[in-house]
């Protein structure tokens, strides 16, 4: 089966700039999840999607941060405006059950 | 607060020797582990979990044992082989509810020399 596409995988902003990310999850899998991943640091979640549902945005900074997945399948995550340090990789997983979570290549961030 | 720690930032092994990660977690009602591998520039791939109703789950050279009284995982790599020099990241999760998605370590990144 087809992995999790993510795009683009490398984006350098300035500050105050605004960014989107794409993410397709794998064909049936009705759980999405947004991580950040700082340098030196594990993911930590934003956001999680279950079908076109948000379950669990506790983490995501809403000031400037903000996801949707339209129709339950392709799902985007924006920043406005960029702060230097949202400098980061985005990794869009999707999920069919507990065993099988599966991470995309992630896009990574620099906010100059 | 971090609810799971991996307190080994590297970890050095000989080649055919076994490696040992270890990963110790706060929160209670966490009752789903996983260990995933992470390469430079990708996303991390799963290797192997355990529910906690074990103690133990093996898959191929990756075994990883759960103590629950202690809060405490370990994966083990048997025999440590050259592609295995990673980043190793520890998981939990609180499932039961809605909201179960994936608490991370820090990770260990993991060398295996020749």
């Amino acid at each position: 089966e087809a992995g999790v596409a993510q795009s683009p995988r490398y984006k350098i902003i300035e500050k105050r700039q605004s960014v989107a990310f794409w993410c397709n999850p794998i064909s049936g899998h009705a759980t999405l999840y947004w991580y950040q991943q700082i340098l030196g640091q594990g993911p930590k979640l934003l956001i999680q999607f279950q079908n076109n549902g948000v379950v669990d945005d506790s983490q995501l900074p809403k000031d400037r941060f903000s996801a949707e997945r339209l129709k339950g399948v392709d799902s985007t995550l924006k920043i406005q405006p960029a702060k230097l340090e949202d400098s980061a990789v985005y990794l869009c997983a999707s999920r069919r059950d507990l065993n099988t979570i599966y991470f995309g290549e992630g896009s990574w961030l620099t906010v100059v | 607060d971090q609810q799971v720690k991996q307190n080994s930032p590297s970890l050095s092994v000989q080649e055919g020797r076994i490696s040992i990660l270890n990963c110790d977690y706060t929160n209670s009602m966490f009752d789903y582990f996983l260990w995933y591998k992470k390469y430079p520039a990708e996303g991390p791939t799963f290797l192997i979990s355990i529910s906690s109703i074990k103690d133990k789950n093996e898959d191929g050279r990756f075994t990883v044992f759960l103590n629950k009284s202690a809060k405490h995982l370990s994966l083990h790599i048997v025999p440590s082989q050259p592609g295995d020099s990673a980043v190793y990241f520890c998981a939990a999760i609180e499932s039961g509810g809605g909201a179960d998605g994936l608490t991370f370590g820090k990770g260990t990144h993991l060398i295996i020399q020749p």
